[in-house]
């Protein structure tokens, strides 16, 4: 099935760093969501995105909806170790409803001591 | 309140095996979604209910999967037989009737000698 392009496919910084990622389709998304997964666990939402050109922030995280709506961005920061995880941007074809995710293949962050 | 539950967490089985998952939404919860992550990759839906009826199967191989969400609550994905691509994590999510977060379970790691 499709997943969006995501990049770097890892990441290996030290604490107090900031970092960014970005996810691009082919095709357009109306919202765009952030997850988090944790090794043994399933995707936790971090940021949704519902409006092109939309900046969200929650915490330490910030995100952005392009204005193409092809693309969005994620940026943590002043890095501190629980952000390691690997990180998926998702896109949804509608604004509503319970229609499927489109997942990312997902960044991998690793802080280095 | 209790998040998706799923089990069992591990499963190692040998090919043409059958092999079934068990997945407990969040209460009150309508939509039930079944999705499979292979590694490093992003989850992909296989299919997608509303109360007990499937809406989206449209990913599912319907060749040796097949899922049932008989009274609209809980649900159980089945593999029968398993082939060694089939090795992957099986994650559960479910979220409101009408749209909203949808929240994951912890998955179940099928692993197929």
């Amino acid at each position: 099935g499709q997943q969006l392009n995501q990049s770097p496919q890892s990441m290996f910084i030290q604490e107090g760093e900031d970092v960014s990622m970005n996810c691009t389709s082919s095709s357009i998304f109306n919202t765009w969501l952030w997850y988090k997964q944790d090794p043994g666990e399933g995707p936790v939402l971090l940021i949704a995105l519902y409006k092109a050109g939309e900046l969200t922030s929650n915490g330490r995280l910030t995100a952005q909806f392009g204005i193409t709506r092809k693309d969005s961005f994620l940026n943590i920061s002043a890095s501190i170790p629980s952000d390691v995880g690997i990180y998926f941007c998702a896109g949804q074809k509608s604004n509503f409803g319970n229609e499927k995710l489109t997942f990312g293949t997902g960044t991998r962050l690793t802080i280095i001591p | 309140e209790a998040g998706v539950v799923q089990s069992p967490r591990y499963k190692i089985i040998e090919k043409k095996q059958p092999v079934a998952f068990w997945c407990n939404p969040i209460s009150g919860h309508n939509t039930l979604y079944w999705y499979l992550q292979n590694l490093g990759q992003g989850p992909e839906l296989l299919i997608r209910y509303e109360n007990e009826e499937a809406v989206d199967d449209s990913q599912l191989p319907k060749d040796r999967f097949s899922a049932e969400r008989l009274k609209g609550v809980d649900s159980t994905l089945k593999i029968q037989p398993a082939e060694l691509g089939d090795s992957a994590v099986y994650l559960c999510a479910s979220s409101q009737q009408g749209g909203g977060e949808q929240f994951f379970g912890p998955g179940t790691r099928l692993t197929v000698l």
